[in-house]
């Protein structure tokens, strides 16, 4: 069975800095992208970062590019998310997930953790 | 980057009901779409990929049309466990990006 559990979020303020990790199990996590997204309370879904299999391509929404960092360890099976210099509007539930339904051309996200509620407040 | 308009952002239905979600792209994504349902305070579920196909154990009252930069999410016979949000997700190029949601309620 295919399971994503997150951990590392609480309460930090503006300027800290918190690491996210995401422990994957029941597949080959070596062969897929890896995506962590974000809910801020009561608002849609968006998308912050992603990472393929061996960590050498990764992308980033503009709102964290150079504050925020992913990388991931095959051998743990566990992605992590570096996050610094965190602001207000970073507050949100982060979910990772991996890129596991495949075409010929994409990875689609499924199998998405139960997230983890990063908080930034003085 | 590709910004992706759904509409409408809420709707009201009853048991029994068709009804259809439209997410527009601001360029041509091809059909890398997918559609996610999301109950309230669960995690999201991926219910169509590559804009058409049915992800295994998906209901076949939901199905998933469209190319481009328009596209159709169809729930037919909406049954009380479909009530929730569905957003879209461009996969064509980073960043990827979501729709704000389209929020289905009961009338």
């Amino acid at each position: 069975e295919v399971q994503l559990v997150e951990s590392g979020g609480g309460l930090v303020q503006p300027g800290g800095s918190l690491r996210l990790s995401c422990a994957a199990s029941g597949f080959t996590f070596s062969n897929y992208w890896m995506t962590w997204v974000r809910q801020a309370p009561g608002k849609g879904l968006e998308w912050v970062a992603s990472l393929n299999a061996d960590g050498s391509v990764e992308h980033y929404v503009d709102s964290v590019k150079g504050r925020f960092t992913l990388f991931r360890d095959n051998n743990k099976n566990s992605l992590y998310l570096q996050m610094n210099s965190l602001r207000a509007e970073d507050t949100a539930v982060y979910y990772c997930a991996p890129g596991i339904v495949l075409t010929t051309t994409r990875a689609y996200l499924d199998y998405w953790g139960h997230g983890t509620l990063v908080t930034v407040s003085s | 980057d590709i910004q992706l308009t759904q509409s409408p952002s809420f709707l009201s239905a009853s048991v029994g009901d068709t009804v259809t979600i439209t997410c527009r792209a601001s360029q041509g994504i091809t059909s890398h779409l997918a559609w996610y349902q999301q109950k309230p305070g669960k995690v999201p579920k991926l219910l169509i990929y590559a804009a058409s196909t049915l992800q295994d154990g998906v209901p076949s009252r939901f199905s998933g049309s469209g190319s481009g930069t328009e596209f159709i999410l169809t729930i037919r016979s909406l049954q009380p466990e479909d009530f929730a949000t569905y957003y879209c997700q461009q996969l064509n190029g980073f960043p990827l990006t979501f729709g704000g949601g389209t929020k289905v309620e009961i009338k």
